[in-house]
């Protein structure tokens, strides 16, 4: 049974290029949450979705992100023009319903901005 | 809004017990949850108090008292594959609200 899983792994992107981060959740689980974490700190949760909908979006940027999870294919993370700040680990995780506690979490994405 | 507090740094022997404190600031949440991380990969779930009381699960336990927004994570038979990071985190309506986190270091 495959876990949640990311691609790419690593990615490296210049200042003012556009970084897609991929998720596919675990089989049977339709609800996907992404985090992001700097490094020596804590993960810092900014986007639910459920398939087709954005549940909670509060922890997203008001610029350049976004994040869909369409009916078909996996939840995508996208961050347009980014900056060095955005360096950082992005993860994502799924849960088989809504509101849990236990979320199952991918290898994340570790954004490189030069 | 919502915070939580623990220590950085927790230093052990193995086979000894650690315990890990958190202390939080919330205007409501769900339950406590403790996740482990090691070396910056995948966060794993640990335990989970939605009530008061203590929860045990194998060589870990957790506790939670409501009234003094206090829990901590319990760990016995220390052993080296203990080295990690460990998170205290607040469920809110399937947000995870993490804290700073505690690194552990489980020596011989």
């Amino acid at each position: 049974n495959a876990g949640v899983m990311q691609n790419p792994r690593h990615l490296v992107r210049r200042r003012g290029q556009e970084a897609r981060l991929r998720c596919s959740p675990m089989k049977g689980h339709s609800h996907v949450y992404w985090y992001r974490q700097l490094p020596e700190e804590g993960l810092k949760f900014m986007v639910y979705l459920q398939k087709e909908n954005i549940i909670d979006e509060s922890g997203m940027p008001k610029e350049r992100f976004s994040a869909e999870f369409p009916k078909e294919g996996p939840s995508i993370l996208r961050i347009q023009q980014v900056v060095r700040g955005d360096s950082a680990a992005y993860f994502c995780a799924s849960s088989p319903g809504e509101s849990s506690y236990e979320q199952y979490f991918g290898p994340g994405t570790r954004l490189t901005v030069t | 809004g919502q915070s939580l507090e623990q220590p950085s740094e927790v230093t052990a022997v193995e086979g000894a017990i650690v315990q890990i404190n958190c202390t939080y600031q919330t205007s409501g949440f769900y339950g406590l949850s403790w996740y482990q991380q090691h070396d910056g990969g995948a966060p794993t779930f640990l335990s989970y108090n939605a009530l008061d009381g203590l929860e045990e699960t194998g060589r870990f336990s957790s506790f939670l008292s409501r009234s003094d927004s206090y829990g901590y994570l319990l760990l016995q038979e220390l052993q080296m594959k203990d080295s990690a990071s460990y998170f205290c985190v607040l469920e809110e309506g399937g947000k995870l609200i993490f804290g700073q986190g505690t690194e552990l270091s489980v020596k011989p």
